[in-house]
Protein backbone atom coordinates (compact mmCIF):
# COMPACT_ATOMS: atom_id res chain seq x y z
CA UNK A 1 0.00 0.00 0.00
CA UNK A 2 1.42 3.45 -0.52
CA UNK A 3 2.00 5.46 2.33
CA UNK A 4 0.83 8.99 2.73
CA UNK A 5 2.01 11.52 -0.47
CA UNK A 6 2.24 14.83 -0.63
CA UNK A 7 2.72 17.21 -3.93
CA UNK A 8 4.57 18.85 -4.63
CA UNK A 9 8.06 18.01 -3.45
CA UNK A 10 9.58 21.04 -3.36
CA UNK A 11 8.65 24.80 -5.22
CA UNK A 12 9.63 28.35 -4.78
CA UNK A 13 7.36 31.05 -4.73
CA UNK A 14 7.87 35.05 -4.23
CA UNK A 15 6.47 36.64 -1.23
CA UNK A 16 3.25 38.26 -1.68
CA UNK A 17 2.33 34.93 -3.81
CA UNK A 18 -0.22 32.13 -2.78
CA UNK A 19 0.70 28.44 -2.39
CA UNK A 20 -1.12 25.29 -2.24
CA UNK A 21 0.31 21.96 -1.08
CA UNK A 22 -1.71 18.69 -1.40
CA UNK A 23 -1.65 15.48 0.59
CA UNK A 24 -3.06 12.00 -0.04
CA UNK A 25 -3.62 10.10 2.85
CA UNK A 26 -3.07 6.04 3.62
CA UNK A 27 -5.87 4.26 2.00
CA UNK A 28 -8.65 3.82 4.93
CA UNK A 29 -7.12 7.17 6.88
CA UNK A 30 -10.05 9.44 7.65
CA UNK A 31 -7.37 12.29 9.84
CA UNK A 32 -4.88 14.34 7.67
CA UNK A 33 -2.89 16.78 10.01
CA UNK A 34 -0.64 19.65 8.86
CA UNK A 35 2.67 20.59 10.15
CA UNK A 36 5.35 23.12 9.73
CA UNK A 37 8.97 22.31 10.31
CA UNK A 38 11.09 25.06 10.07
CA UNK A 39 14.92 24.23 9.46
CA UNK A 40 16.35 23.31 12.95
CA UNK A 41 13.44 22.99 14.66
CA UNK A 42 10.70 20.21 15.97
CA UNK A 43 7.95 20.26 13.87
CA UNK A 44 4.53 22.26 15.18
CA UNK A 45 1.11 21.89 14.62
CA UNK A 46 -0.79 23.63 12.19
CA UNK A 47 -4.38 21.92 11.30
CA UNK A 48 -6.15 18.67 11.99
CA UNK A 49 -8.99 17.12 9.68
CA UNK A 50 -11.34 14.23 10.47
CA UNK A 51 -14.53 13.58 8.06
CA UNK A 52 -14.14 17.05 6.30
CA UNK A 53 -14.71 18.79 9.53
CA UNK A 54 -11.89 20.71 11.10
CA UNK A 55 -10.70 19.58 14.46
CA UNK A 56 -8.11 20.81 15.57
CA UNK A 57 -5.84 23.92 14.46
CA UNK A 58 -2.55 25.49 15.47
CA UNK A 59 -1.17 29.03 16.19
CA UNK A 60 -1.17 30.35 13.12
CA UNK A 61 -2.39 32.88 11.53
CA UNK A 62 -5.32 33.34 9.20
CA UNK A 63 -3.33 33.29 6.12
CA UNK A 64 -2.93 29.41 6.37
CA UNK A 65 -5.85 27.28 5.29
CA UNK A 66 -6.94 24.16 4.95
CA UNK A 67 -9.60 21.64 3.82
CA UNK A 68 -10.07 17.71 3.06
CA UNK A 69 -12.31 16.51 0.00
CA UNK A 70 -14.45 13.61 0.28
CA UNK A 71 -11.82 11.07 -0.78
CA UNK A 72 -10.05 12.01 2.66
CA UNK A 73 -7.23 13.95 0.22
CA UNK A 74 -5.87 17.27 1.82
CA UNK A 75 -4.79 20.75 0.88
CA UNK A 76 -3.05 23.51 2.54
CA UNK A 77 -3.23 26.91 1.17
CA UNK A 78 -1.41 29.60 2.51
CA UNK A 79 -1.97 33.51 1.47
CA UNK A 80 0.47 36.41 1.31
CA UNK A 81 3.55 34.57 1.69
CA UNK A 82 6.68 35.60 4.10
CA UNK A 83 10.09 34.75 4.20
CA UNK A 84 9.28 33.10 7.27
CA UNK A 85 6.85 30.79 5.57
CA UNK A 86 9.96 28.94 3.92
CA UNK A 87 9.89 25.13 5.61
CA UNK A 88 8.94 21.55 5.14
CA UNK A 89 5.81 21.14 5.41
CA UNK A 90 4.41 18.10 6.37
CA UNK A 91 1.25 16.13 6.45
CA UNK A 92 0.27 13.01 8.39
CA UNK A 93 -2.80 10.36 8.09
CA UNK A 94 -4.39 8.53 10.44
CA UNK A 95 -7.13 6.24 10.51
CA UNK A 96 -9.19 8.19 13.44
CA UNK A 97 -8.98 11.13 15.18
CA UNK A 98 -6.58 9.52 17.71
CA UNK A 99 -4.87 6.86 16.60
CA UNK A 100 -1.22 6.78 15.25
CA UNK A 101 -0.16 9.76 12.58
CA UNK A 102 2.04 8.78 9.84
CA UNK A 103 3.89 10.92 7.98
CA UNK A 104 4.77 11.73 4.62
CA UNK A 105 7.72 12.67 3.21
CA UNK A 106 7.16 16.77 3.22
CA UNK A 107 7.21 19.45 0.66
CA UNK A 108 9.83 21.66 0.67
CA UNK A 109 9.07 25.38 0.24
CA UNK A 110 11.38 28.06 -0.36
CA UNK A 111 9.97 31.99 -0.49
CA UNK A 112 12.13 34.66 -2.06
CA UNK B 1 -0.70 23.35 27.14
CA UNK B 2 1.96 20.94 26.49
CA UNK B 3 5.71 21.41 25.62
CA UNK B 4 8.79 19.22 25.68
CA UNK B 5 12.27 19.67 26.06
CA UNK B 6 15.15 17.68 24.76
CA UNK B 7 18.36 18.60 26.15
CA UNK B 8 20.93 18.75 23.84
CA UNK B 9 20.56 19.74 20.06
CA UNK B 10 23.42 17.50 19.04
CA UNK B 11 25.05 14.83 20.24
CA UNK B 12 28.21 12.37 19.35
CA UNK B 13 28.64 9.29 20.27
CA UNK B 14 31.37 5.98 18.98
CA UNK B 15 29.64 3.37 16.65
CA UNK B 16 29.02 0.95 19.15
CA UNK B 17 28.59 3.70 22.26
CA UNK B 18 25.28 3.45 23.90
CA UNK B 19 22.90 6.08 22.42
CA UNK B 20 21.16 8.24 25.25
CA UNK B 21 18.88 10.92 24.49
CA UNK B 22 17.13 12.59 26.87
CA UNK B 23 12.95 13.98 26.28
CA UNK B 24 10.98 15.84 29.03
CA UNK B 25 7.81 16.92 29.20
CA UNK B 26 5.08 19.02 30.70
CA UNK B 27 1.63 18.06 30.30
CA UNK B 28 -1.76 18.58 32.68
CA UNK B 29 -2.89 15.32 32.02
CA UNK B 30 -1.88 11.80 31.16
CA UNK B 31 0.33 11.74 28.22
CA UNK B 32 0.77 9.64 25.17
CA UNK B 33 4.41 9.99 24.14
CA UNK B 34 6.72 9.35 21.02
CA UNK B 35 9.72 9.46 19.29
CA UNK B 36 10.42 10.08 15.89
CA UNK B 37 13.24 9.59 13.62
CA UNK B 38 14.13 12.28 10.56
CA UNK B 39 16.61 11.00 8.09
CA UNK B 40 17.61 13.95 6.24
CA UNK B 41 15.23 15.41 3.16
CA UNK B 42 12.51 13.38 4.97
CA UNK B 43 9.26 12.66 6.75
CA UNK B 44 8.89 11.73 10.24
CA UNK B 45 9.27 8.05 11.22
CA UNK B 46 8.11 6.36 14.32
CA UNK B 47 10.28 4.64 16.35
CA UNK B 48 7.89 3.99 19.60
CA UNK B 49 4.92 5.55 21.52
CA UNK B 50 4.04 5.13 25.47
CA UNK B 51 0.05 4.95 25.59
CA UNK B 52 -0.18 4.12 29.42
CA UNK B 53 0.65 0.35 28.90
CA UNK B 54 3.91 -0.58 30.11
CA UNK B 55 6.08 1.90 30.98
CA UNK B 56 9.23 0.48 29.25
CA UNK B 57 8.60 0.88 25.31
CA UNK B 58 10.20 -1.39 22.91
CA UNK B 59 11.08 0.29 19.28
CA UNK B 60 12.44 -0.09 15.96
CA UNK B 61 15.68 -0.66 15.05
CA UNK B 62 16.74 -1.31 18.72
CA UNK B 63 15.88 1.64 20.50
CA UNK B 64 13.89 1.51 23.76
CA UNK B 65 12.14 4.50 25.75
CA UNK B 66 10.84 4.13 29.67
CA UNK B 67 8.19 6.60 31.13
CA UNK B 68 8.72 7.59 34.26
CA UNK B 69 6.30 10.07 35.79
CA UNK B 70 8.02 11.18 38.77
CA UNK B 71 10.66 13.07 36.47
CA UNK B 72 8.49 13.84 33.50
CA UNK B 73 11.20 11.98 31.60
CA UNK B 74 10.78 9.71 28.39
CA UNK B 75 14.25 9.28 27.59
CA UNK B 76 15.00 7.12 24.42
CA UNK B 77 18.35 4.59 24.45
CA UNK B 78 19.99 2.19 22.16
CA UNK B 79 22.81 0.01 23.98
CA UNK B 80 24.93 0.08 20.54
CA UNK B 81 25.18 2.67 18.17
CA UNK B 82 25.07 2.10 14.36
CA UNK B 83 26.23 4.20 11.82
CA UNK B 84 22.46 4.36 10.38
CA UNK B 85 21.71 5.95 13.62
CA UNK B 86 23.10 9.07 12.28
CA UNK B 87 19.79 11.11 12.21
CA UNK B 88 17.67 13.50 14.23
CA UNK B 89 15.52 12.35 16.37
CA UNK B 90 12.18 14.48 17.87
CA UNK B 91 10.65 13.63 21.74
CA UNK B 92 6.29 14.57 21.39
CA UNK B 93 3.73 14.43 23.34
CA UNK B 94 0.03 14.41 22.66
CA UNK B 95 -2.99 15.42 24.85
CA UNK B 96 -5.72 11.93 24.63
CA UNK B 97 -8.35 14.16 24.75
CA UNK B 98 -7.18 16.23 21.81
CA UNK B 99 -6.56 13.09 19.00
CA UNK B 100 -3.31 12.83 17.45
CA UNK B 101 -2.20 16.76 17.54
CA UNK B 102 1.93 16.24 18.28
CA UNK B 103 3.65 18.79 20.16
CA UNK B 104 7.42 18.08 19.29
CA UNK B 105 10.57 18.96 20.93
CA UNK B 106 13.09 20.75 19.37
CA UNK B 107 15.39 17.46 17.97
CA UNK B 108 18.56 16.07 18.58
CA UNK B 109 20.74 15.43 15.74
CA UNK B 110 22.92 12.32 16.58
CA UNK B 111 26.34 11.77 14.67
CA UNK B 112 27.68 8.49 14.83
CA UNK B 113 31.59 8.31 14.77
CA UNK B 114 33.30 5.35 13.54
Amino acid sequence: DAGVTQSPTHLIKTRGQHVTLRCSPISGHKSVSWYQQVLGQGPQFIFQYYEKEERGRGNFPDRFSARQFPNYSSELNVNALLLGDSALYLCASSQRVNTEAFFGQGTRLTVV
Amino acid sequence: AQSVTQLGSHVSVSEGALVLLRCNYSSSVPPYLFWYVQYPNQGLQLLLKYTSAATLVKGINGFEAEFKKSETSFHLTKPSAHMSDAAEYFCAVSDRAAGNKLTFGGGTRVLVKP
